[in-house]
């Protein structure tokens, strides 16, 4: 079962900063935090992850609160083009397989 | 740098027949995972293989469904007797040989499997 929580839609004017959340209450300490998404039915592209720091690339940032209880990926400047499935994913690097455990995702709709 | 490559992307099987999906790894990577994704659902993990491993197939369905990821190859999914159930797009990833622990899995563009 998924590890994680997202609200199921938000809305993004462009030029604005989108911020995803994610709660991951139950993530251990060796557990990374990773962002993908999927636009349209493509498949889904890497974003991001963390372990415990904030981090950022070219693409988006991404926030980890102290507790690690929670993140937040941060599009700076959202266009057209980043309207897609966003999916917030835990995953353990002792469980020996390092498969995705998948949720439901955010969708993001980004306005003109 | 080609990325994963995966064909058919579109697949059409009638009742009862066989289905086989390829995917060929990025260059250099060694592990691969497959993954099933139904409409309006997120993907769901099927199995994950190293050369001629099965390491994990927790997610596989336990009649009908195989996979394998040969010395030599691509890594074929093989749905036999197919279902109108199966129809579902099929994701497969890869990742580098295991020196991190967090490498993450490049995707490559999917099969869309349609069984009438």
């Amino acid at each position: 079962d998924a590890k994680t929580t997202q609200p199921p839609s938000m809305d993004c004017a462009e030029g604005r900063a989108a911020n995803l959340p994610c709660n991951h209450s139950t993530i251990s300490g060796n557990e990374y935090v990773y962002w993908y998404r999927q636009i349209h039915s493509q498949g889904p592209q890497y974003i991001i992850h963390g372990l415990k720091n904030n981090e950022t690339n070219e693409m988006a940032s991404l926030i980890i609160t102290e507790d690690r209880k929670s993140s937040t990926l941060i599009l700076p400047h959202a266009t057209l083009r980043d309207t897609a499935v966003y999916y917030c994913i835990v995953r353990s690097p002792l469980s020996g397989t390092y498969k995705y455990i998948f949720g439901t995702g955010t969708r993001l709709k980004v306005l003109a | 740098n080609a990325g994963v490559m995966q064909n058919p992307r579109h697949l059409v099987r009638r009742r009862g027949q066989e289905a086989r999906l390829r995917c060929s790894p990025m260059k250099g990577h060694s592990h691969v995972y497959w993954y099933r994704q139904l409409p309006e659902e997120g993907l769901k993990f099927m199995v994950y293989l190293q050369k001629e491993n099965i390491i994990d197939e927790s997610g596989m369905p336990k009649e009908r469904f195989s996979a394998e990821f040969p010395k030599e190859g691509p890594s074929i999914l093989r749905i036999q007797q197919v279902v109108r159930g199966d129809s579902a797009a099929y994701f497969c990833a890869s990742s580098p040989p295991l020196g991190l622990a967090e490498d993450e899995q490049f995707f490559g563009p999917g099969t869309r499997l349609t069984v009438l």
